[in-house]
Protein backbone atom coordinates (compact mmCIF):
# COMPACT_ATOMS: atom_id res chain seq x y z
CA UNK A 1 0.00 0.00 0.00
CA UNK A 2 0.93 3.31 -0.29
CA UNK A 3 3.26 4.78 2.26
CA UNK A 4 4.24 8.17 3.62
CA UNK A 5 3.50 10.87 1.68
CA UNK A 6 4.80 15.08 2.04
CA UNK A 7 4.36 17.71 -0.12
CA UNK A 8 6.19 19.79 -1.17
CA UNK A 9 9.14 17.55 -1.38
CA UNK A 10 11.22 21.05 -1.60
CA UNK A 11 10.12 24.76 -0.61
CA UNK A 12 12.53 27.66 -1.04
CA UNK A 13 11.07 31.13 0.55
CA UNK A 14 12.36 34.43 1.57
CA UNK A 15 12.88 35.09 5.61
CA UNK A 16 9.84 36.72 7.20
CA UNK A 17 7.31 34.77 5.19
CA UNK A 18 5.06 31.89 6.62
CA UNK A 19 4.91 28.41 4.80
CA UNK A 20 2.87 25.50 5.26
CA UNK A 21 4.26 21.65 4.87
CA UNK A 22 1.81 18.54 4.30
CA UNK A 23 1.73 15.34 5.40
CA UNK A 24 -0.48 12.28 4.16
CA UNK A 25 0.06 9.78 6.31
CA UNK A 26 -0.48 5.55 5.80
CA UNK A 27 -4.62 4.89 5.52
CA UNK A 28 -5.75 3.53 9.15
CA UNK A 29 -3.18 4.90 11.13
CA UNK A 30 -3.65 6.70 14.25
CA UNK A 31 -0.36 8.27 15.18
CA UNK A 32 1.42 11.07 12.97
CA UNK A 33 4.83 13.04 14.60
CA UNK A 34 6.58 15.57 12.95
CA UNK A 35 10.71 15.43 13.16
CA UNK A 36 13.11 18.28 11.89
CA UNK A 37 16.04 17.10 11.19
CA UNK A 38 18.64 19.92 10.72
CA UNK A 39 22.19 19.74 9.13
CA UNK A 40 24.78 17.38 11.08
CA UNK A 41 21.79 16.69 13.80
CA UNK A 42 20.01 13.81 14.35
CA UNK A 43 16.29 14.11 14.54
CA UNK A 44 14.21 16.42 16.89
CA UNK A 45 11.11 16.20 17.79
CA UNK A 46 8.38 19.00 17.35
CA UNK A 47 4.54 17.32 17.56
CA UNK A 48 3.32 14.19 18.01
CA UNK A 49 -0.82 13.50 17.27
CA UNK A 50 -3.23 10.15 18.76
CA UNK A 51 -6.44 10.08 17.39
CA UNK A 52 -8.57 12.61 18.87
CA UNK A 53 -6.50 13.06 21.91
CA UNK A 54 -4.73 16.78 22.11
CA UNK A 55 -1.44 17.20 20.51
CA UNK A 56 1.84 17.16 22.69
CA UNK A 57 3.22 20.10 21.28
CA UNK A 58 6.24 19.95 23.70
CA UNK A 59 8.75 19.64 20.73
CA UNK A 60 8.21 22.60 18.87
CA UNK A 61 10.50 25.32 19.31
CA UNK A 62 8.77 28.74 19.33
CA UNK A 63 5.36 29.77 18.97
CA UNK A 64 5.98 30.68 15.25
CA UNK A 65 5.80 27.32 14.56
CA UNK A 66 1.84 25.39 14.82
CA UNK A 67 0.61 21.97 13.35
CA UNK A 68 -2.89 20.57 12.77
CA UNK A 69 -4.48 17.32 12.03
CA UNK A 70 -7.78 17.32 9.99
CA UNK A 71 -10.17 14.38 9.98
CA UNK A 72 -7.72 12.17 11.76
CA UNK A 73 -5.94 11.88 8.85
CA UNK A 74 -3.96 14.88 6.62
CA UNK A 75 -1.56 16.86 8.96
CA UNK A 76 -0.17 20.76 8.10
CA UNK A 77 2.92 21.79 9.69
CA UNK A 78 2.85 25.64 9.55
CA UNK A 79 5.65 27.79 10.26
CA UNK A 80 5.27 31.70 10.24
CA UNK A 81 7.35 34.70 9.82
CA UNK A 82 10.34 31.67 8.97
CA UNK A 83 13.78 32.45 10.26
CA UNK A 84 17.26 30.99 8.75
CA UNK A 85 17.70 28.84 11.41
CA UNK A 86 14.03 26.65 10.50
CA UNK A 87 16.07 25.75 7.13
CA UNK A 88 16.01 22.15 7.19
CA UNK A 89 14.56 18.55 6.22
CA UNK A 90 11.08 18.09 7.89
CA UNK A 91 9.64 14.33 8.45
CA UNK A 92 6.65 13.45 9.01
CA UNK A 93 5.85 9.72 10.86
CA UNK A 94 2.69 7.94 10.89
CA UNK A 95 2.28 4.81 13.33
CA UNK A 96 -1.00 2.20 13.90
CA UNK A 97 -0.97 3.38 17.28
CA UNK A 98 0.75 5.75 19.28
CA UNK A 99 2.22 3.28 21.36
CA UNK A 100 6.16 3.15 21.36
CA UNK A 101 6.07 -0.09 20.43
CA UNK A 102 4.52 0.78 17.35
CA UNK A 103 6.54 0.88 14.09
CA UNK A 104 7.07 4.78 12.95
CA UNK A 105 6.52 4.98 9.03
CA UNK A 106 8.63 7.75 7.33
CA UNK A 107 7.61 10.14 4.60
CA UNK A 108 10.57 11.38 2.48
CA UNK A 109 10.69 14.73 4.17
CA UNK A 110 10.27 18.64 2.76
CA UNK A 111 13.41 19.81 2.77
CA UNK A 112 12.77 24.04 3.19
CA UNK A 113 15.63 26.52 2.35
CA UNK A 114 15.09 30.13 4.46
CA UNK A 115 17.24 33.00 2.15
CA UNK B 1 17.11 12.87 30.38
CA UNK B 2 16.51 10.68 27.28
CA UNK B 3 19.62 10.71 25.17
CA UNK B 4 21.26 8.63 22.19
CA UNK B 5 24.68 8.80 21.46
CA UNK B 6 26.46 7.51 17.89
CA UNK B 7 30.12 8.47 18.70
CA UNK B 8 31.10 7.40 15.21
CA UNK B 9 29.89 10.61 12.60
CA UNK B 10 31.91 8.73 9.34
CA UNK B 11 33.09 5.18 8.86
CA UNK B 12 33.83 3.71 5.64
CA UNK B 13 34.72 0.23 4.94
CA UNK B 14 35.12 -1.68 2.18
CA UNK B 15 32.87 -3.87 0.67
CA UNK B 16 32.75 -7.82 1.79
CA UNK B 17 33.98 -6.24 5.23
CA UNK B 18 32.65 -6.58 8.58
CA UNK B 19 30.77 -3.35 10.33
CA UNK B 20 29.69 -2.13 13.63
CA UNK B 21 28.16 0.39 14.30
CA UNK B 22 27.87 1.89 18.24
CA UNK B 23 24.76 3.32 19.55
CA UNK B 24 24.66 4.33 23.22
CA UNK B 25 21.77 5.43 25.35
CA UNK B 26 20.41 6.69 28.60
CA UNK B 27 16.21 6.09 29.14
CA UNK B 28 15.00 6.30 32.69
CA UNK B 29 12.73 3.28 31.66
CA UNK B 30 12.48 0.72 29.84
CA UNK B 31 13.90 1.18 26.40
CA UNK B 32 12.54 0.13 23.11
CA UNK B 33 15.24 0.56 20.55
CA UNK B 34 15.50 1.21 16.87
CA UNK B 35 18.01 1.06 14.13
CA UNK B 36 16.99 2.99 10.72
CA UNK B 37 18.58 3.53 7.59
CA UNK B 38 18.58 7.00 5.45
CA UNK B 39 19.69 6.61 1.62
CA UNK B 40 19.87 10.09 0.01
CA UNK B 41 16.74 11.74 -0.40
CA UNK B 42 14.78 9.31 1.31
CA UNK B 43 13.02 8.89 4.38
CA UNK B 44 13.94 6.42 7.24
CA UNK B 45 13.48 2.73 6.80
CA UNK B 46 13.57 0.41 10.16
CA UNK B 47 16.09 -1.95 10.15
CA UNK B 48 14.90 -3.70 13.71
CA UNK B 49 14.25 -3.24 16.97
CA UNK B 50 14.40 -4.69 20.24
CA UNK B 51 11.70 -4.43 23.09
CA UNK B 52 12.38 -7.87 24.81
CA UNK B 53 13.42 -10.93 24.75
CA UNK B 54 16.39 -12.66 22.74
CA UNK B 55 18.92 -10.26 23.55
CA UNK B 56 20.50 -10.24 19.72
CA UNK B 57 18.00 -9.14 16.79
CA UNK B 58 17.80 -9.49 13.28
CA UNK B 59 16.33 -7.10 11.32
CA UNK B 60 16.48 -6.38 7.23
CA UNK B 61 19.22 -6.49 4.76
CA UNK B 62 21.05 -9.23 6.87
CA UNK B 63 22.04 -6.25 9.43
CA UNK B 64 21.70 -7.59 13.15
CA UNK B 65 22.30 -5.91 16.66
CA UNK B 66 22.95 -6.51 20.08
CA UNK B 67 21.09 -4.97 23.47
CA UNK B 68 23.36 -5.15 26.48
CA UNK B 69 21.77 -3.29 29.12
CA UNK B 70 24.91 -3.26 31.65
CA UNK B 71 26.58 -1.34 28.79
CA UNK B 72 23.39 0.69 27.44
CA UNK B 73 24.15 -0.05 24.39
CA UNK B 74 22.55 -1.48 21.45
CA UNK B 75 25.31 -1.64 18.48
CA UNK B 76 24.50 -2.74 15.07
CA UNK B 77 26.34 -4.90 12.96
CA UNK B 78 26.82 -6.79 9.49
CA UNK B 79 29.21 -9.73 8.54
CA UNK B 80 29.87 -8.10 4.74
CA UNK B 81 28.75 -5.08 3.93
CA UNK B 82 27.58 -4.38 0.23
CA UNK B 83 27.96 -1.04 -1.82
CA UNK B 84 24.15 -0.66 -1.57
CA UNK B 85 24.57 -0.60 1.98
CA UNK B 86 26.23 3.52 2.08
CA UNK B 87 23.60 5.42 3.77
CA UNK B 88 22.87 7.47 7.03
CA UNK B 89 22.33 5.17 9.93
CA UNK B 90 20.39 6.39 12.77
CA UNK B 91 19.92 4.75 16.53
CA UNK B 92 16.81 5.79 18.00
CA UNK B 93 15.06 4.93 21.58
CA UNK B 94 12.02 5.39 22.89
CA UNK B 95 9.35 3.37 25.78
CA UNK B 96 5.96 1.88 26.35
CA UNK B 97 4.32 5.68 27.36
CA UNK B 98 6.49 7.52 24.90
CA UNK B 99 4.87 9.79 22.67
CA UNK B 100 8.29 10.07 20.65
CA UNK B 101 11.92 8.77 19.46
CA UNK B 102 15.01 9.88 20.63
CA UNK B 103 17.43 9.68 17.86
CA UNK B 104 21.23 9.86 17.93
CA UNK B 105 23.13 12.25 14.87
CA UNK B 106 23.65 9.84 13.08
CA UNK B 107 26.64 7.78 11.12
CA UNK B 108 27.02 7.76 7.71
CA UNK B 109 28.39 4.93 6.17
CA UNK B 110 30.79 4.54 2.72
CA UNK B 111 30.88 1.84 1.24
CA UNK B 112 34.75 1.73 -1.03
CA UNK B 113 35.16 -0.92 -3.73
Amino acid sequence: GAGVSQSPSNKVTEKGKDVELRCDPISGHTALYWYRQSLGQGLEFLIYFQGNSAPDKSGLPSDRFSAERTGGSVSTLTIQRTQQEDSAVYLCASSLKGSGSYEQYFGPGTRLTVT
Amino acid sequence: AQSVTQPDIHITVSEGASLELRCNYSYGATPYLFWYVQSPGQGLQLLLKYFSGDTLVQGIKGFEAEFKRSQSSFNLRKPSVHWSDAAEYFCAVGGAGANNLFFGTGTRLTVIP
